[in-house]
């Protein structure tokens, strides 16, 4: 069965710094990879997916995450974060794409943002 | 399009109570999903369809909860009799069938249910 592991339950990062979010997969096959971020009180928005080709995969609101078969990761990164950064932020592995039969998602990684 | 719609964004009931939560996914998608989120067990998936069958109902926790879908426009989940350990976020997500660069869930903006 696919899982996938968030290590970080919270991040706190200050305003204009570096930021990466952890995020480990165990899946059989060739996974598709997907970053959500969800704001307070609404739902979710998808940053950015995976699913061939280039390992480095750019996103929105500036995002990009990293596929690294090796290490079964897909962190997701941002160079300068915003105050407007601050969400939950969730990574998930689906089968054929993540349509025909649903995501499994991580447990969410909190991100605060320090002005 | 508007997006996937759900009602009521917000529910609170009593214990025992039947509730039922709707959704409208995006006009074309064949999929759709029922996920719940808690601060306990995070997102889980319920149930899905594709093409308004239920193809995999296995997250469904209880007999309590049915979902269905009489149309490619609308579905519904149902919570019959409800309990207070069923107070979670209820989210709906609708995606095109298939493989490929365009396959990705949508999300609703979900239902915050609260039994008391």
């Amino acid at each position: 069965a696919q899982s996938v592991t968030q290590p970080d339950i919270h991040i706190t990062v200050s305003e204009g710094a570096s930021l990466e979010l952890r995020c480990n997969y165990s899946y059989g096959a060739t996974p598709y990879l997907f970053w959500y971020v969800q704001s307070p009180g609404q739902g979710l928005q998808l940053l950015l997916k995976y699913f061939s080709g280039d390992t480095l995969v750019q996103g929105i609101k500036g995002f990009e995450a990293e596929f690294k078969r090796s290490q079964s990761s897909f962190n997701l990164r941002k160079p300068s974060v915003h105050w407007s950064d601050a969400a939950e932020y969730f990574c998930a592995v689906g089968s054929s794409g993540g349509g025909a039969d649903g995501l499994t998602f991580g447990k969410g990684t909190h991100l605060i943002i320090q002005p | 399009d508007a997006g996937v719609i759900q009602s009521p964004r917000h529910e609170v009931t009593e214990m025992g109570q039947e509730v039922t939560l709707r959704c409208k996914p995006i006009s074309g998608h064949n999929s759709l999903f029922w996920y719940r989120q808690t601060m306990m067990r995070g997102l889980e998936l319920l149930i899905y369809f594709n093409n308004n069958v239920p193809i995999d109902d296995s997250g469904m926790p209880e007999d309590r909860f049915s979902a269905k879908m009489p149309n490619a426009s609308f579905s519904t989940l149902k919570i019959q009799p409800s309990e207070p350990r069923d107070s979670a976020v209820y989210f709906c997500a609708s995606s095109p069938i298939g493989g490929g660069w365009n396959t990705e869930a949508f999300f609703g903006q979900g239902t915050r249910l609260t039994v008391v």
